[in-house]
């Protein structure tokens, strides 16, 4: 049992350009996360999705899209890379419900920007 | 939206003294509050976490606390250890019936010497 998995683990990028973070989970979880995580800063949500075909944004959604593309898969594209999105970017999952259901974390993605 | 203070950042203790870490939020609609755990290079691992509904809740050395009231919970490691060094998350969320929108404080390190 895996949890939540992302690939990359680590990413070098050019300023302008694109790529596409991906996560999958196996806990059959409905509901799915990504946040960044800077110094001092604690980790801020992105993008959420609630469940299968829906997303919505979080905290800090620009310069970032996603795609839900199915229960288990959810993922993060930055379009036109910029310095200022280094950072760790972490994928989560939880159970869906009326009674809050604890996230849980994937092993991040260490991505930088020059 | 939600707003999560935590203090102190940083925390020294001795092996042995207990730690404690407070959290403040801003929404009072907000009904669920973990506590996250994160060793150097890690992904953050839910440690504890309480309901709108309890007072406090306890996990062998590891407590919190919930003055719904104040709108503030705090975190208490009693008899601690080496291996409790991490920096530590508080979070607060409110359930939409449909995902739950976690906001976090900004850290604490803990960092607990021989």
């Amino acid at each position: 049992n895996a949890g939540v998995t992302q690939t990359p683990k680590f990413q070098v990028l050019k300023t302008g350009q694109s790529m596409t973070l991906q996560c999958a989970q196996d806990m059959n979880h409905n509901s799915m996360y990504w946040y960044r995580q800077d110094p001092g800063m604690g980790l801020r949500l992105i993008y959420y999705s609630a469940s299968e075909g829906t997303t919505d944004k979080g905290e800090v959604p620009n310069g970032y899209n996603v795609s839900r593309l199915n229960k288990r898969e959810f993922s993060l594209r930055l379009e036109s890379a910029a310095p200022s999105q280094t950072s760790v970017y972490f994928c989560a999952s939880s159970g869906q419900g009326f009674n809050n259901q604890p996230q849980h974390f994937g092993d991040g993605t260490r991505l930088s920007i020059l | 939206g939600e707003n999560v203070e935590q203090h102190p950042s940083t925390l020294s203790v001795q092996e042995g003294d207990s730690a404690v870490i407070k959290c403040t939020y801003s929404d009072s609609a907000s009904n669920y509050f973990p506590w996250y755990k994160q060793e150097l290079g890690k992904r953050p691992q839910l440690i504890i976490d309480i309901r709108s509904n309890v007072g406090e809740k306890k996990d062998q050395r590891i407590a919190v606390t919930l003055n719904k009231t104040a709108k503030h919970f705090s975190l208490h490691i009693t008899e601690t250890q080496p291996e409790d060094s991490a920096v530590y998350f508080c979070a607060a969320t409110e359930n939409t019936g449909t995902a739950s929108k976690l906001t976090f404080g900004t850290g604490t390190r803990l960092q607990v010497t021989l």
